[in-house]
């Protein structure tokens, strides 16, 4: 089936460090799709990507779709500590029932 | 607006025995989805709903999962009977408008031991 491979799987970070992930692809995706998962709860959107080269703000994260439509990247600016969590990037299939397939995620930790 | 709810957060139960999973969407949303995250790798769609008629359930596992949703309303996801490997977090999610995204709710880790 299709895969998105996620890298890196853990990220050990000091706080007010930047963070950099991305994910890719063998098939082209039209949507890309940035989640965040904290511990004990489900995944919450971050950041949605429609458009090829598009790049995207959300006060400290930057996402990118990338131009081949095959990639994304996610940028963390400054992390704190309530950036803990797993990041999974996703995209949207392009069958009418709009289900995800999703990244392994990347798992961050923060060292105040 | 309440979130989307899933019960119970956690199960533990011995491999042949059944475990029924429920998720109430949030209120007015058609569709509704079920995704599971087996430790450690991607989380993986297994089906989707709108309102009471499944949409595409292509993503389940085999015929001891089952997924209804009398009524349009809440769903559940029933193993019978479960094995080791359906160990994980099953998620579920509601959208009005999934072009847009959708919510999820907490998951319940399922343990079969």
């Amino acid at each position: 089936g299709q895969q998105l491979n996620q890298s890196p799987q853990s990220m050990f970070i000091q706080e007010g460090e930047d963070v950099s992930m991305n994910c890719t692809s063998s098939s082209i995706f039209n949507t890309w799709l940035w989640y965040k998962q904290d511990p004990g709860e489900g995944p919450v959107l971050l950041i949605a990507l429609y458009k090829a080269g598009e790049l995207t703000s959300n006060g400290r994260l930057t996402a990118q779709f990338g131009i081949t439509r095959k990639d994304s990247f996610l940028n963390i600016s400054a992390s704190i500590p309530s950036d803990v969590g797993i990041y999974f990037c996703a995209v949207r299939t392009t069958s009418g029932t709009y289900k995800y397939i999703f990244g392994t995620g990347t798992r961050l930790k923060v060292l105040a | 607006e309440a979130g989307v709810t899933q019960f119970p957060s956690h199960s533990v139960i011995e491999k042949g025995q059944t475990v029924t999973l429920r998720c109430d969407p949030i209120s007015g949303h058609d569709n509704l989805y079920w995704y599971r995250r087996v430790m450690g790798k991607e989380i993986k769609f297994l089906l989707h709903f709108v309102k009471e008629s499944k949409q595409d359930e292509s993503g389940m596992p085999n015929n001891r999962f089952l997924a209804e949703r009398t009524g349009g309303t809440y769903s559940t996801l029933k193993v019978q009977p479960a094995e080791l490997e359906d160990s994980g977090v099953y998620f579920c999610a509601s959208s009005q408008d999934p072009g847009y995204g959708y919510t999820f709710g907490s998951g319940t880790r399922l343990t079969v031991v």
